[in-house]
């Protein structure tokens, strides 16, 4: 069965660079979360969407944005990016907003 | 916003012997309760869940009881096996289906 598609996986940038992480839901599913997982640490949500609406915002810096297309993909762009923006970074979609989130294989992104 | 507790942060075991994870959370218009394995690097992985109308639900060595007046849910995982070695989070989605808050992690060790 088809799983949500994270890219790239793994992804190394400079301090002050911009960096791009795509995701694509499993088919039909029209919601999708972002989360950030820093080592040994719990998944932090970031940010969601349904719809292509934002549904819901958590700890996400304004240095970062999100959106979600007609095709149901989404991009979390993130831009002046510091060393403590290392992490890997989930992306899950689900049904309806509904109960079953489903994670992607993540992005590593290493920031140097 | 939801707050999620959840104990032990590690937890060994002997091979055979059985594991309980508890969680607490502080809104009690959540309705939802799934726990994750995920294992290093990877991504988390659903195992089981349960619903706000339901006391206990089981699937195989996996069990997970709510406490909906309490707010508390636990995991029970029985006969343990070295591949159980994995963290293990639990989660809440919020009421609004908007999020997943995930609790601290759990660190099981299952010893041969």
């Amino acid at each position: 069965a088809a799983g949500v598609i994270q890219s790239p996986r793994h992804l190394i940038k400079e301090k002050r660079e911009t960096a791009t992480l795509k995701c694509y839901p499993i088919p039909r599913h029209d919601t999708v979360y972002w989360y950030q997982q820093g080592p040994g640490q719990d998944p932090q949500f970031l940010i969601s969407f349904y719809e292509k609406m934002q549904s819901d915002k958590g700890s996400i810096p304004d240095r970062f944005s999100a959106q979600q297309f007609s095709d149901y993909h989404s991009e979390l762009n993130m831009s002046s990016l510091e060393l403590g923006d290392s992490a890997l970074y989930f992306c899950a979609s689900s049904l309806g907003g509904g109960e079953k989130l489903f994670f992607g294989s993540g992005t590593q992104l290493s920031v140097l | 916003g939801e707050n999620v507790e959840q104990h032990p942060s590690t937890l060994s075991v002997q091979e055979g012997d059985s594991a309980v994870i508890k969680c607490t959370y502080s809104d009690s218009a959540s309705n939802y309760f799934p726990w994750y394995k995920q294992e290093l690097g990877k991504r988390p992985q659903l195992i089981i869940d349960i619903r706000s109308n339901v006391g206990e639900k089981k699937d195989q060595r996996i069990a997970v009881t709510l406490n909906k007046t309490a707010k508390h849910f636990s995991l029970h995982i029985t006969e343990t096996q070295p591949e159980d070695s994995a963290v293990y989070f639990c989660a809440v989605l919020g009421a609004a289906g908007n999020k997943l808050t995930f609790g601290g992690g759990t660190r099981v060790l299952v010893k041969p």
